[in-house]
């Protein structure tokens, strides 16, 4: 059965003090995998998509790596705006279709 | 201009109405989405329409029907509404649908639907 796992559940930050989040996944086949941010009260906002193990992709403070298991997102010196849900997910067949299955995410906290 | 949007935001009804949950995509997309996240953050797929065509139907009540008029729109209905069903629901769409390739996926802002 694919899967999705992240951790921590949450993760408190000083400014400026970088971390990692994890997404651990076990899917038949990777067609793809996401992280999503979310902020309260919205929705998912695409970040990255990765496709193959050793794969990389920055965008300001973050960047994703891929391995054959897991992903993680790195965040370098985090501001108080990069608080936020992250959500990672992978691209799996459904029917006759394909959909995201999510992880239950990281809730990111940056104090000043 | 949103590329996604859902109507209403906000949804507050009783156990055992029926209610309808509206979506647009003006990103001129071929496959639409509902998605439900629980009390939990668990985002979880519910339906997908390519075209207008029922693709993606997941193990959820017969209570509630997706309809798509159009491949820019995509509608659930819930009848018979009880207290599990509050949560907050989600549309998105994206480009293609073949396994093979990228299917990136843009959300709405979300309805929060709450059963009293």
């Amino acid at each position: 059965e694919d899967q999705v796992t992240q951790s921590p559940e949450a993760l408190r930050l000083q400014e400026g003090e970088s971390s990692s989040l994890n997404c651990s996944y076990t899917v038949s086949g990777l067609r793809g995998l996401f992280w999503y941010r979310q902020d309260p009260g919205k929705g998912p906002e695409f970040l990255f998509t990765l496709y193959s193990a050793g794969e990389e992709k920055e965008k300001e403070r973050l960047k994703a790596t891929l391995t054959k298991k897991e992903s993680f997102l790195h965040i370098t010196a985090p501001k108080p705006e990069d608080s936020a849900t992250y959500l990672c997910a992978v691209q799996a067949r459904h029917g006759a279709g394909t959909a995201l299955i999510f992880g239950k995410g990281t809730t990111l906290s940056v104090s000043s | 201009d949103t590329a996604v949007s859902q109507t209403p935001k906000y949804l507050v009804t009783q156990m055992g109405n029926d209610k309808s949950i509206k979506c647009e995509q003006n990103l001129g997309h071929d496959t639409m989405y509902w998605y439900k996240q629980d009390s939990k953050k668990f985002l979880k797929i519910m339906f997908s329409y390519n075209n207008k065509e029922l693709i993606i139907n997941e193990t959820v009540p017969n209570r509630f029907s997706p309809k798509s008029p159009d491949k820019a729109h995509l509608n659930l209905h819930i009848n018979s509404l009880e207290l599990g069903d509050s949560a907050v629901y989600f549309c998105a769409s994206s480009q293609v649908r073949d396994p093979g390739t990228e299917n990136i996926q843009y959300f709405g802002a979300g309805t929060r639907l709450s059963v009293l």
